[in-house]
């Protein structure tokens, strides 16, 4: 199976900062790599596939870097909406798996 | 607009059954694989189940041999049996439609196991 670690597991920013989360990745998985973002009580939300394709409607402060094992997920610019646990998932093989996860609050 | 909804949760006792369906919407739903994703209470999300627009079915081995997946695109529903339940199966249970990683979740619905 693939293991996807994140980091950090949580992270604390003000408004307008840049925010940069890891994913990476046990083994090569070209760029088979989805970030979600959950709030609260809320079930999650696709905001890019294969590791930098913008979902429609995501705000284009959301991007998203990397292939092979090694991921980013960078918000530009912190604001109030954003605060979210954060997971990639891997969907390049079987069994799928996602990271453990980075809850992003506002400092 | 693309919808999905859950439904079928449920409190069931250790060793029972439950049976979730999702119904979707807006979308063409016999062409795309669909999906079930689970969250323990406090905890990050767990593949669960996928079935193919070919019908090709995977399931995590945490579930193997007690889930079914299946499918009817006549209704553009898709459904888990889920037999053998353990407390460690209460979860949130989303099913997602899976194209592009999984573009589009339902809203849930809740699973308790417990006697």
């Amino acid at each position: 199976d693939i293991q996807m670690t994140q980091s950090p597991s949580s992270l604390s920013a003000s408004i307008g900062d840049r925010v940069t989360i890891t994913c990476r990745a046990s083994q090569g998985i070209s760029n088979y790599l989805a970030w979600f973002q959950q709030k609260p009580g809320e079930a999650p939300k696709s905001l890019i596939y294969a590791a930098s394709s913008l979902q429609s409607g995501v705000p284009s402060r959301f991007s998203g870097s990397g292939s092979g094992t090694d991921f980013t997920l960078t918000i530009s610019s912190l604001q109030p909406e954003d605060v979210a646990t954060y997971y990639c998932q891997q969907y390049n093989s079987y069994p799928l798996t996602f990271g453990g996860g980075t809850k992003v609050e506002i400092k | 607009e693309v919808q999905l909804l859950e439904s079928g949760g449920g409190l069931v006792q250790p060793g029972g059954s439950l049976r979730l369906s999702c119904a979707a919407s807006g979308f063409t739903f016999s062409s795309y694989a669909m999906s079930w994703v689970r969250q323990a209470p406090g905890k990050g999300l767990e593949w669960v189940s996928t079935i193919t627009s070919a019908g090709v079915i995977v399931y995590a081995d945490s579930v193997k041999g007690r889930f079914t997946i299946s499918r009817d695109n006549s209704k553009n529903t898709v459904h888990l049996q889920m037999n053998s339940l353990r407390d460690e199966d209460t979860a949130v249970y989303y099913c997602a439609k899976s194209q592009r990683g999984m573009d589009v979740w339902g809203q849930g619905t809740t699973v308790i196991v417990s006697s």
